[in-house]
């Protein structure tokens, strides 16, 4: 079946700028996430929404980042006023709680340049 | 604060050889631990986990290790392939649903 979109694949962007990234989850997981990659680096959590609960924001670097999942299904990640520091790989997973095991499937990232 | 961490960022090894991947955790209240492989340009892409309860866990070609005692995770990869080749993280996941990744090992295989 198919796995986890992302869109754009690339995207350039000028300093000030606001971006929008898009997640289209597996269908039928209920939790969704998105971390951020900078280049060589491991990968940092943003934001976590699971069904109906409020997400966890914690992640989140600043109040330029902000999310929204839409009917439990596809999620957009803002970013505001982007900074060159903001350039990264963003990358969306989705998993189906069972168990307590959460096998989390992730999508090919959106690479964010900011000049 | 708690972190995962990697002891070598770079493991090469002749094709056909077994390969082990270290991963050092601080947090004992861990439960669950993560191995992901990523290949260039692909999102991470999971390997085999082990809950805090078992000590080995095997899949095809691969098995993680976990060491309690010093919060030491393994993962080793038999007969290693030119496909290996690609950079391996480690993760835990502790309170809540939130996994703490480590900075990545690369995998290197020589033909």
């Amino acid at each position: 079946g198919a796995g986890v979109s992302q869109s754009p694949s690339n995207k350039v962007t000028e300093k000030g700028k606001d971006v929008e990234l898009r997640c289209d989850p597996i269908s039928g997981h209920t939790a969704l996430y998105w971390y951020r990659q900078s280049l060589g680096q491991g990968l940092e959590f943003l934001i976590y929404f699971q069904g109906n609960s409020a997400p966890d924001k914690s992640g989140l670097p600043s109040d330029r980042f902000s999310a929204e999942r839409t009917g439990g299904s596809v999620s957009t990640l803002t970013i505001q006023r982007t900074q060159q520091e903001d350039s990264a790989v963003y990358l969306c997973a989705s998993s189906y709680l069972a168990g307590g095991i959460d096998e989390q499937y992730f999508g090919p990232g959106t690479r964010l340049t900011v000049t | 604060g708690e972190s995962v961490g990697l002891h070598l960022p770079t493991l090469s090894v002749q094709e056909g050889d077994n390969s082990i991947i270290n991963c050092a955790y601080s947090n004992s209240a861990s439960d669950y631990f993560i191995w992901y492989k990523q290949e260039s340009g692909k999102g991470p892409q999971f390997i085999i986990d082990i809950r805090s309860n078992m000590d080995k866990r095997q899949g095809q070609r691969v098995t993680v290790l976990l060491n309690k005692t010093v919060k030491h995770l393994s993962l080793q990869i038999a007969a290693t392939q030119p496909g290996d080749s690609a950079v391996y993280f480690c993760a835990e996941k502790g309170a809540g649903n939130m996994l703490t990744f480590g900075g990545g090992t690369r995998l290197m295989v020589k033909p």
